[in-house]
This record gives C-alpha cells, sequence and structure tokens, in this order.
C-alpha cells in the first residue's frame, strides 16, 4: 500500500475526446510525477508538478496538461485524444525533502480510446 | 541526455536458480539509478536504487545490484528465485537522489517455472 490513489482503474474513450484522470497523493507530497506506459513498453516522462507549479516536461505535446491542488490531489488532462494515447497513466508522488526522499507510484488508470 | 538499456525483454528461470536482469545506462552526467518491480495490474514498487553511497546496493525481497561505472551497467541480481518474484522489472535513471523525472527502460518481463 503506497497511499496513492488514482481514479478512475480503467477508462474507455473515443479519438477527439477530452479525458481527466486524478491522482491522491498522501499528506505533505508536493511534488508529484505523470508517466504514460504504453501496451509491453517501459514509462515515460509526461511532467512533474511542485506545489502546483509544473516544473518539468518530457516530450509530450501541450493537449497534456495538468493541475496540482493544495489538497495533495492533481489530475493529467489529455484533449484531442488519439489512438496512441491508450496507455496506463501512473502518478508517483514524494515530500520534497529530505531529498533522498522515496516517490510512491499509483496503481494507475488504464485508458483505452477507440 | 539520460537513457536506459535493458537486455532482453522476458527472462524464464526456474524456481531456486539465480536471476540476472541486464541494465546499461548513458548519463552526461553522475547517474542516479533504479530498479522498480510491476506486478499485473499494480504500479510500479522500488527495489533499490544507487545514490554513489556505495556500488553494491541491497534492496527489497533478496535483491540487489552492483554499479560498475567502467561497463555502464547497473545490473539486478538474486541469488535464488522464488515463484513471487515473476513480473516485469525495469531499470531507470535519473539526475537527482529523488529519483524525479525518471527515465526508464523497456522492462524485462520474468517468468519463475517450478
Amino acid at each position: 500500500e503506497t497511499g496513492v490513489t488514482q481514479s478512475p482503474t480503467h477508462l474507455i474513450k473515443t479519438r477527439g475526446q477530452q479525458v481527466t484522470l486524478r491522482c491522491s497523493s498522501q499528506s505533505g507530497h508536493n511534488t508529484v510525477s505523470w508517466y504514460q506506459q504504453a501496451l509491453g513498453q517501459g514509462p515515460q516522462f509526461i511532467f512533474q508538478y511542485y506545489r502546483e507549479e509544473e516544473n518539468g516536461r518530457g516530450n509530450f505535446p501541450p493537449r497534456f496538461s495538468g493541475l496540482q491542488f493544495p489538497n495533495y490531489s492533481s489530475e493529467l488532462n489529455v484533449n484531442a485524444l488519439e489512438l496512441d494515447d491508450s496507455a496506463l497513466y501512473l502518478c508517483a508522488s514524494r515530500r520534497d525533502s529530505p531529498p533522498q526522499e522515496t516517490q510512491y507510484f499509483g496503481p494507475g488508470t488504464r485508458l483505452l480510446v477507440l | 541526455a539520460q537513457s536506459v538499456t535493458q537486455l532482453g525483454s522476458h527472462v524464464s528461470v526456474s524456481e531456486g536458480a539465480l536471476v540476472l536482469l541486464r541494465c546499461n545506462y548513458s548519463s552526461s552526467v553522475p547517474p542516479y539509478l533504479f530498479w522498480y518491480v510491476q506486478y499485473p495490474n499494480q504500479g510500479l514498487q522500488l527495489l533499490l536504487k544507487y545514490t554513489s553511497a556505495a556500488t553494491l546496493v541491497k534492496g527489497i525481497n533478496g535483491f540487489e545490484a552492483e554499479f560498475k561505472k567502467s561497463e555502464t551497467s547497473f545490473h539486478l541480481t538474486k541469488p535464488s528465485a522464488h515463484m513471487s518474484d515473476a513480473a516485469e522489472y525495469f531499470c531507470a535513471v535519473s539526475e537527482n537522489t529523488a529519483g524525479n523525472k525518471l527515465t526508464f527502460g523497456g522492462g524485462t518481463r520474468v517468468l519463475v517455472k517450478p
């Protein structure tokens, strides 16, 4: 049990739609990261939020956006869904101190785009 | 830029035999290296991490990994496989000890035969 939860667990959308995925972190976890894991591949870093501000982004287009809230929850929004967006989306969170603090992953949301 | 290559997408071992999972990295800065395990329909769990304190790192569940700078490797081993070790394993690299903005390898799926 990591204390990081994600909702929904599964989701089916059609191409062109918009989707919002949610992550709830442990109290005090002010850094949250999102990853996309396509089937049969390793996770890819999407972006990271620290104290409600984006502070790092991987190679993903602007239609991937996020929000982080003061209550340690966060969202990943994807607009104009494409078939290739089908994947497992993972969030991970941690405290920003001490520096060695481990980050914890949630179980993920599996998104299927038809 | 940082990258990770995992040799072998699938490994099959007999129960009680040695588990060896290979990981090579590329990094322009001193790397911080991680091994994660993913069980079916679950998120990622940290097995161990290298943060330059010691080249031989011991982790959970009897796993250990050795950092070899000359070979740019961080291979994961376990002396005796157990049925519960069947899972997918990911090697990852980060620019800091916390494991922010991880770059993952493609993963190695381990099958344990009775």
